[in-house]
Order: C-alpha cells, then sequence, then structure tokens
C-alpha cells in the first residue's frame, strides 16, 4: 500500500484534457514539493514536473502540475496516443525521513 | 552525455547476498546525491537508499534498513548496493537515479537491473 494514493486508471479520447489526482497527508504533499514521473513500457521513469509545477527542459507544455494543501494533480492537455504510459506521484515524507512514491495511474488512449 | 548502467543482478536464494553496481559517465558525479529505487514485477516505485553526494550520509527504506547498504566511490564514478539476507519480496528491477538532494527530483535513471529471490 502506497503512502501517496492516485486512482489506477485514467483514459480520454486523443484531444481531450486528463487529470491524474495525488492525494497525501501533511507529512508529505502538504508541506513538500510533488514530482511527477511518466514510464512508457519497459523504460525507466521520466521526470515530467518538478517541485510541484515546474516542467523540466524538454517537456511539452501540455503536462502541467498542480498542488492544493495535502493533494496534488496532474493535467495533460491535447492528449496523445504517445502519452499512454503509467504516471507517478512522489514526494518528500518528513514522518519516513525519505521519498515516498503514488501506486500509479494507467493511462490509456481510447 | 549523462549514462547509468546497472549491474550485478541476478536469481539468489532467499538469505543469501548480493551486490549491485551503477556506473556513473558524462556528469560530475561527486556533487550528486545518488539514489537506488526499486520496482517489483507489475508493481509501481519504491525508493530504496540514498547517499550523500560525498558519501558521508545514508538513509534507507524501514523494507531494507539493516539489511541493505548503500556506498560509492567517487574515483570510480561508481554506485553501489550491497543486498544482504534477501528476500523474496525483494525480488524487483533496481534502478540507479541521479538527483540534486535527498528529495525524488531525478533527472536521469539507469536501465535497471533485475533481482530474482527465488529459491
Amino acid at each position: 500500500q502506497s503512502v501517496l494514493t492516485q486512482p489506477p486508471s485514467a483514459s480520454g479520447t486523443p484531444g481531450q484534457r486528463v487529470t491524474i489526482s495525488c492525494s497525501g497527508s501533511n507529512s508529505n504533499i502538504g508541506n513538500n514539493y510533488v514530482y511527477w514521473y511518466q514510464q512508457l513500457p519497459g523504460t525507466a521513469p521520466k521526470l515530467l514536473i518538478h517541485r510541484s509545477n515546474q516542467r523540466p527542459s524538454g517537456v511539452p507544455d501540455r503536462f502541467s502540475g498542480s498542488k492544493s494543501g495535502t493533494s496534488a494533480s496532474l493535467a495533460i492537455s491535447g492528449l496523445r496516443s504517445e502519452d499512454e504510459a503509467d504516471y507517478f506521484c512522489a514526494g518528500w515524507d518528513d514522518s519516513l525521513t525519505g521519498p515516498v512514491f503514488g501506486g500509479g495511474t494507467k493511462v490509456t488512449v481510447l | 552525455q549523462v549514462q547509468l548502467v546497472e549491474s550485478g543482478g541476478g536469481v539468489v536464494q532467499p538469505g543469501r547476498s548480493l551486490r549491485l553496481s551503477c556506473a556513473a559517465s558524462g556528469f560530475t558525479f561527486n556533487i550528486y546525491a545518488m539514489h537506488w529505487v526499486r520496482q517489483a514485477p507489475g508493481k509501481g516505485l519504491e525508493w530504496v537508499a540514498v547517499i550523500s553526494f560525498d558519501g558521508s550520509n545514508t538513509y534507507y527504506a524501514d523494507s531494507v534498513k539493516g539489511r541493505f547498504t548503500v556506498s560509492r566511490d567517487n574515483s570510480k564514478n561508481t554506485l553501489y548496493l550491497q543486498m544482504n539476507n534477501l528476500r523474496r519480496e525483494d525480488t524487483a528491477l533496481y534502478y540507479c537515479a541521479r538527483a540534486s538532494g535527498y528529495r525524488p527530483s531525478y533527472d536521469y535513471w539507469g536501465q535497471g537491473s533485475l533481482v530474482t529471490v527465488s529459491s
């Protein structure tokens, strides 16, 4: 059971906007940054969002992150077939004194 | 370009030991903290351990504390994970990942090294 809670799946048609939630507590999301990763099948995860809402160089602006209280969200706008992947949220947990991950959300492009 | 290449994985019996290595290249290794993150087959990501840039500080997930040891040799640009008393639940793909600190902001990952614990 993961410390951060994500829905197991999400889907949308090409061009749609899909949002993935990540729920935590005051010991993690509430007081720390959130990070989002995309994992394409058979590959290592790739950093999509850092510091809750910052995109690393090279990440399309179709991907955006936000945080409010003890929850965070990743939005994918203009959904494309190549966005079909698993998405994980992560953060630092003050109580556990270490990083924690969400269980992952599988995004399907219909 | 930045490269992280893990090695040392394999099939091992419960209770035995294994050492993973992560060879780094393309960046100044001795200024970055390094993490190990694992992924059980078909499951999510789990943080395992972190070591500071100079090796002076290490932290572990509760699930591996007392059994795993992370270390680094900055003269060889290599990260290690010594895994002792392995359990079936340690079966996973083990990734090394680069971070600027202890937070899970991993900008580069290796391809992973598969560890299978089975009798």
